[in-house]
């Protein structure tokens, strides 16, 4: 089975921290995903990676950065948090099998901005 | 930006069949059609997939019609544990094939 594993379940940071996120599969996928979800609002694309020190915008990439040094490992950063940024944040792989979106995703990340 | 609409609930009983439809107008010509289910503090976990037509496989049924500006997600003989919130997920064709999740759908099995 695919794994994706996210560094923590539950994350309580201050206002002005710097945070890492860290995602790691473990299946050779090419393709990761950092997404936030939020009641109402359902799962926003924050950056995506489809290589090794490449990466994309999603739709709401201001106050995020990212970082993918290894193939299996993808972070998501937040240079300095703010309280708009709680949420819970998801990683997700994929293969590049051409246009299928067949995603495989973490248990996600609880981060709470105080 | 394509837009996914999705009911934001649906009710059933034990046994039954849900369907949950997906409209998506400006789909990409080549993109797949993907629905997802999720439980509460879980990720989203892929279900099934399609382009046209039907496709079935354990879990669910997906139908596309021909415009493929919609598509249904069936899940046949429904039991608790099938209550989850389900996602659509289609590719937008106006941004060279960004996904685009849907809103989701909050499915409550009843006994």
């Amino acid at each position: 089975d695919v794994k994706v594993t996210q560094s923590s379940r539950y994350l309580v940071k201050r206002t002005g921290e710097k945070v890492f996120l860290e995602c790691v599969q473990d299946m050779d996928h090419e393709n990761m995903f950092w997404y936030r979800q939020d009641p109402g609002l359902g799962l926003r694309l924050i950056y995506f990676s489809y290589d090794v020190k490449m990466k994309e915008k999603g739709d709401i990439p201001e106050g995020y950065s990212v970082s993918r040094e290894k193939k299996e490992r993808f972070s998501l950063i937040l240079e300095s948090a703010s309280t708009n940024q709680t949420s819970m944040y998801l990683c997700a792989s994929s293969p590049p099998t051409g246009l299928s979106y067949e995603q495989y995703f973490g248990p996600g990340t609880r981060l709470t901005v105080t | 930006l394509a837009k996914t609409t999705q009911p934001i609930s649906m009710d059933s009983y034990e046994g039954q069949e849900v369907n949950i439809t997906c409209s998506h107008n400006n789909i990409a010509t080549n993109d797949y059609i993907t629905w997802y289910q999720q439980f509460p503090s879980q990720g989203p976990r892929f279900i099934i997939q399609g382009y046209k037509t039907k496709v079935t496989n354990e879990v669910a049924s997906l139908f596309i019609p021909a415009d493929r500006k919609s598509s249904t997600l069936s899940l046949p003989r429904v039991s608790l544990s099938d209550t989850a919130v389900y996602y659509c997920l289609v590719g937008d064709g106006n941004q060279g094939g960004k996904l685009i999740f849907g809103q989701g759908t909050e499915s409550s099995v009843k006994p």
